[in-house]
């Protein structure tokens, strides 16, 4: 089944500085990948999610790039700022007759002042 | 506020002990997912439920089980509960008909079980 990597489990920027969180997945027919932002004891916001007929797609600060030859994607924020600390979650999923979100394992982002 | 919601917020219960988690979806979405999360862990599929039947299903125990119900809420019943089942348990929900890609999972606010 699909598994998904996501590293690094841990990260500090300086605000302002940009942030990058890359993930991994093992099922090469995946073709949707969201991002997640939780927030401490609230509830997993989508923030951003590309499908796998674009490479790269950007919402004001956040970005996100796919390579499917290396099935590798990737979240870019820019111009950091203290209220995206969070923690972020990567996700991958196959469309079919039973479909699920495989969720990595989380980026605790913290941003210095 | 998704529109996704879940109810209740909180519940405390004792080891061997069953409960009931309840979620609506958005209006207009026909597949419910389950989660859990334990403290600090990752989200961790338990089943998808698509306009009233199972259609996947993720790490789920036996002492779980969950249903769709003909109006698409859903529920999540927990027995013979654990120390160990101590979580959060989310509910997604998504429109799911696209046929081609997984629609947006919209999340609701959870449920967050103590198992004393």
């Amino acid at each position: 089944g699909e598994n998904v990597e996501q590293h690094p489990s841990t990260l500090s920027v300086q605000e302002g500085d940009s942030a990058v969180i890359k993930c991994t997945y093992s099922d090469s027919a995946s073709n949707y990948f969201p991002w997640y932002k939780q927030e401490l004891g609230k509830r997993p916001q989508l923030i951003i999610d590309i499908r796998s007929n674009v490479g790269e797609k950007k919402d004001q600060r956040i970005a996100v790039t796919l390579n499917k030859t290396a099935k590798h994607f990737s979240l870019h924020i820019t111009e950091t700022q203290p209220e995206d600390s969070a923690v972020y979650f990567c996700a991958a999923s196959l469309y079919s007759s039973a479909s699920k979100i495989i969720f990595g394992s989380g980026t605790r982002l913290s941003i210095r002042p | 506020d998704s529109g996704v919601t879940q109810t209740p917020k909180h519940l405390i219960t004792a080891t061997g002990q069953r409960v009931t988690l309840r979620c609506s979806p958005r209006s207009g979405d026909l597949s419910v997912y389950w989660y859990q999360q334990s403290l600090d862990q990752g989200l961790q599929f338990l089943i998808q439920y698509y306009n009233g039947e199972e259609r996947a299903k993720g790490n789920i125990l036996e002492r779980f089980s969950a249903q769709q119900f003909p109006d698409l809420h859903s529920e999540l019943n927990l027995s013979s509960l654990e120390l160990g089942d101590s979580a959060l348990y989310f509910c997604a929900s998504s429109v799911d008909t696209s046929g081609l890609y997984t629609d947006t999972q919209y999340f609701g606010p959870g449920t967050r079980l103590t198992v004393l």
